[in-house]
């Protein structure tokens, strides 16, 4: 039990779609990245929120974004939808720190058709 | 360009056998992490390091800075242990906390 959570647990969409994902951290936990994880590949970093603010963001166009909550929840938003955005969505939370111990949600399965 | 790479990227072991999997990386970090994935894609950390070593029951993580090297130990292992184990690193990068993942290392433990 890492104490964040996500929802919902799977979903299925169709190309051209918008998907809402949510993560809720831990209190106290200021850092949440998202991840996307296709089938059999490591995760790759989409973006980052520290204190309600983007902090980085990687190799993913404009139609990802993301917004963080001064509550400690978080929400993944993936516009018009593709087929290869099917895949495991994950967050992780940490109090900051590079140093710090990441915890994991559960993990969103998008699946696009 | 910043990569992390696992090895072996499967392994198949029996029950009790000692399992070392391995990381390596490219450049500097952070802090170098230990994850384990189970079917159904719930991530669970196992290692934070920085340097040195780690224990924790049967799991032992060991990194070497200045090779750029890391390895994860199971010792007496068991069925429950199979899953998938990923090494990240949090490079030293402007995005605080960011991690870069290997593909993961799949054990499979038979009795």
């Amino acid at each position: 039990e890492t104490g964040v959570t996500q929802s919902p647990t799977h979903l299925i969409k169709t190309r051209g779609q918008q998907v809402t994902l949510r993560c809720s951290s831990q209190s106290g936990h200021n850092t949440v990245s998202w991840y996307q994880q296709a089938l059999g590949q490591g995760p790759q970093f989409i973006f980052q929120y520290y204190r309600e603010e983007e902090n980085g963001r990687g190799n993913f166009p404009p139609r990802f974004s993301g917004l963080q909550f001064p509550n400690y929840s978080s929400e993944l938003n993936v516009n018009a939808l593709e087929l290869d955005d099917s895949a495991l969505y994950l967050c992780a939370s940490s109090p900051g720190l590079p140093t710090d111990t990441q915890y994991f949600g559960p993990g969103t399965r998008l699946t696009v058709l | 360009k910043n990569e992390v790479e696992q090895s072996p990227q499967n392994l198949t072991a029996q029950e009790g056998e000692f399992i070392t999997i391995n990381c390596s990386y490219s450049v500097g970090i952070s802090a170098l992490h230990w994850l384990q994935q189970h079917p159904g894609g719930g991530i669970v950390s196992l290692f934070m390091l920085s340097s040195g070593k780690k224990k924790h029951g049967r799991l032992i993580a060991t990194i070497n800075i200045q090779e750029k090297h890391s390895s994860l130990h199971i010792t007496a292992s068991h069925p429950r242990d199979s899953a998938v184990y990923i090494c990240a690193v949090s490079f030293l990068d402007p995005i605080r906390s960011k991690l870069t993942f290997g593909t993961g290392t799949r054990l499979q433990v038979t009795l």
